[in-house]
């Protein structure tokens, strides 16, 4: 199976910092890499697909990036809004792989 | 838009079943996969498996292959996840989730059911 290590855990951020979290595949996943963000006691919610595409109703200060196996999710000027759990996903194939989310908190 | 409305909360007891289902409205279940991603309390997202509507062919992650049984009701645009042989291990919430293409991979979701096995 394709592990994702996500890092890290956990971030203690404040209001308009920039934020990057990542993730690293085990193997060649190309651009199947799937972003969410998940507010406490919601459903997930997709952010960027395709590695670097924003979903639709996503704000912009929100990206993707790929740099090799490495997969970032940036939030810039972060909001409180944003404040949530990320997940990142491959599914380049099957089994399907979460990575192991990250929590953002407020400092 | 899809919607996918899913079953309320279960408590069950050790070493029986359940079964939750996942209606799609707006769209026509066989228009995409259907997927099912476990989430224990406090914890991450762990992809279960997912099931074809048009044909009933499914995948599922090397653990749930004796736990998780996936189908689809085409006349109710349902799908369902059984999970048998319940343990406190099963206690999470389990949310469904549509793929209808490499740029539609889980874009929409159910509210997720919450299952509590106890005795």
């Amino acid at each position: 199976d394709i592990q994702m290590t996500q890092s890290p855990s956990s971030m203690s951020v404040s209001l308009g910092d920039t934020v990057t979290i990542t993730c690293r595949a085990s193997q060649d996943v190309g651009i199947f890499v799937n972003w969410f963000q998940q507010k406490p006691g919601k459903s997930p919610r997709r952010v960027i697909y395709r590695a670097t595409n924003l979903a639709d109703g996503v704000p912009s200060r929100f990206s993707g990036s790929r740099s090799g196996s490495d997969y970032s999710l940036t939030i810039s000027s972060l909001e409180s809004e944003d404040v949530a759990d990320y997940h990142c996903l491959q599914y380049d194939e099957y089994p399907f792989t979460f990575g192991s989310g990250t929590k953002l908190e407020i400092k | 838009e899809v919607h996918l409305q899913q079953s309320g909360a279960e408590l069950v007891r050790p070493g029986t079943s359940v079964k939750l289902s996942c209606k799609v409205s707006g769209d026509t279940i066989t228009a995409c996969y259907m997927h099912f991603v476990k989430q224990r309390p406090g914890q991450g997202l762990e992809w279960i498996g997912r099931i074809d509507p048009e044909d009933d062919s499914t995948k599922f992650a090397e653990k749930f292959k004796n736990k998780a049984t996936l189908t689809a009701d085409t006349s109710s645009n349902t799908a369902y996840l059984r999970l048998s042989s319940l343990t406190s291990e099963d206690t999470a919430t389990y949310f469904c989730t549509t793929d209808s293409g490499d740029d539609y991979v889980m874009d929409a979701w159910g509210q997720g059911a919450s299952v509590t096995v106890s005795s």
